[in-house]
């Protein structure tokens, strides 16, 4: 079983910041958060990774509260190119045989 | 970010061929490969664990007799899908880990006919 759960879609409009908030109630010790991006028929796209606070990058800011049970994915003024499914995922990922197990993703729709 | 790609993107085949599918890692070694598939509107689904001059390890409900992995390098992992039947087309999608990021290849569309 995946061991995040998030909204199944979210609809936006251009220019509007998006927030996709995921949860990871039983999120181990040493477990990091990850999203991807996903565009039909292509492989999914790495966009942050975090343990805890915020952490920011080009593309996306990722919030974490300090119980770590949640996290949300921050998309500034998206664009109709932002439109795609948006994975959490959560791993021990300093164990590199941890297996990435895929929840149902958020299809995020961005109108004009 | 470090790349990873797949040969060939696009498959068509006939009933009872095998088909191979490559996943390599350009820019980086990676000790670990995972492959998974994705039905349309679906999930990703992991279907084996790939290690670097190991057997893959395979998610229950796998066949490792159909789905046949080798990694022979730290930079090749390949997918042998043995006697294709129309059930099995699907998004074949791989993914490299080098180290706490896991990257994936751009997927490989595969038709059974």
């Amino acid at each position: 079983l995946a061991k995040t759960t998030q909204p199944i879609s979210m609809d936006s409009y251009e220019g509007q910041e998006v927030n996709i908030t995921c949860s990871h109630n039983n999120i181990a010790t040493n477990d990091y958060i990850t999203w991807y991006q996903q565009f039909p028929s292509q492989g999914p796209r790495f966009i942050i990774q975090g343990y805890k606070t915020k952490v920011t990058n080009e593309v996306a800011s990722l919030f974490i509260p300090a119980d770590r049970k949640s996290s949300t994915l921050s998309l500034p003024r998206v664009s109709l190119s932002d439109t795609a499914v948006y994975y959490c995922l959560v791993g021990d990922y300093v164990d590199s045989s941890y297996k990435l197990i895929f929840g149902s993703g958020t299809r995020l729709l961005v109108r004009p | 970010g470090a790349v990873v790609s797949q040969h060939p993107s696009r498959v068509i085949c006939k009933s009872g061929t095998s088909v191979k599918i490559e996943c390599r890692s350009l820019d980086f070694q990676a000790t670990t490969m995972f492959w998974y598939r994705q039905f349309p509107k679906q999930s990703l689904m992991l279907m084996a664990t790939s290690n670097e001059g190991s057997k893959a390890t395979y998610e229950q409900g796998v066949e490792k007799d159909k789905f046949l992995i080798n990694h022979a390098s730290l930079t090749l992992s390949t997918l042998t899908v043995t006697s294709a039947h129309p059930e099995d087309s699907s998004f074949y999608i791989c993914s490299a880990r080098g180290g706490p990021e896991e990257f994936f290849g751009p997927g490989t569309r595969l038709t059974v006919l």
